[in-house]
């Protein structure tokens, strides 16, 4: 079985710093990993995913993140944010052979002016 | 022109009754599911059908059916409603089963059983 954590519930920012939001994973068997991204009122959108390669992958609006497979880490990361980017941040894993996501429980960022 | 569209988007209704919830994609994907977000934004994968079969089925009570009439649509009837059952409720896709096919959902259906 695979899980997820997500440590931080809630990170507040100001606009125009950086941001890391962290993730963790566990699993007995290798994995894909996702982030997601959930504007308000709406469904899910995938932001970047890794599968293999390079441990930096990036995604769309700027983020970035990068896999550590000793850590069990896939933290996003982005230089630098807009207000736009509040917005629930979902890390996602899948077993390789078949999808079949977990998700963690979410992170909240806040940008503020 | 939205890639998965499910509804309704609100629904409210009392303990006891059934109702149902429907999706469609116009990804031309063979792969949908249902996935329920709770209170806490936790989300849980519920069911998932490729090509109209149930190939998922995370230990969902039997009061929630999924039906697959094509494999555009993918719709849940719940029967019985429960206060429990109040969650926003999203529907998904993807190409196919393979794990590095990425997820489209919906909106999502906001659930409220009073």
């Amino acid at each position: 079985a695979q899980s997820v954590t997500q440590l931080d519930s809630q990170v507040p920012v100001f606009e125009e710093a950086p941001v890391e939001l962290r993730c963790n994973y566990s699993s007995s068997v290798s994995v894909y990993l996702f982030w997601y991204v959930q504007y308000p009122n709406q469904g899910l959108q995938l932001l970047l995913k890794y599968l293999s390669g390079s441990t930096l992958v990036k995604g769309i609006n700027g983020f970035e993140a990068e896999f550590n497979k000793s850590q069990t880490s896939f933290h996003l990361r982005k230089p630098s944010v807009h207000i736009s980017d509040t917005a629930e941040y979902f890390c996602a894993v899948s077993p390789t052979g078949f999808q079949k996501l977990v998700f963690g429980t979410g992170t909240r960022l806040l940008v503020s002016p | 022109d939205t890639a998965v569209s499910q509804t309704p988007k609100y629904l409210v209704t009392q303990m006891g009754n059934d109702k149902s919830i429907k999706c469609e994609q116009n990804l031309g994907h063979d792969t949908m599911y249902w996935y329920k977000q709770d209170s806490k934004k936790f989300l849980k994968i519920m069911f998932s059908y490729n090509n109209k079969e149930l190939i998922i089925n995370e230990t969902v009570p039997n009061r929630f059916s999924p039906k697959s009439p094509d494999k555009a649509h993918l719709n849940l009837h719940i029967n019985s409603l429960e206060l429990g059952d109040s969650a926003v409720y999203f529907c998904a896709s993807s190409q196919d089963v393979g794990a590095n096919s990425p997820l489209h959902f919906g909106n999502g259906t906001r659930l409220t059983v009073t």
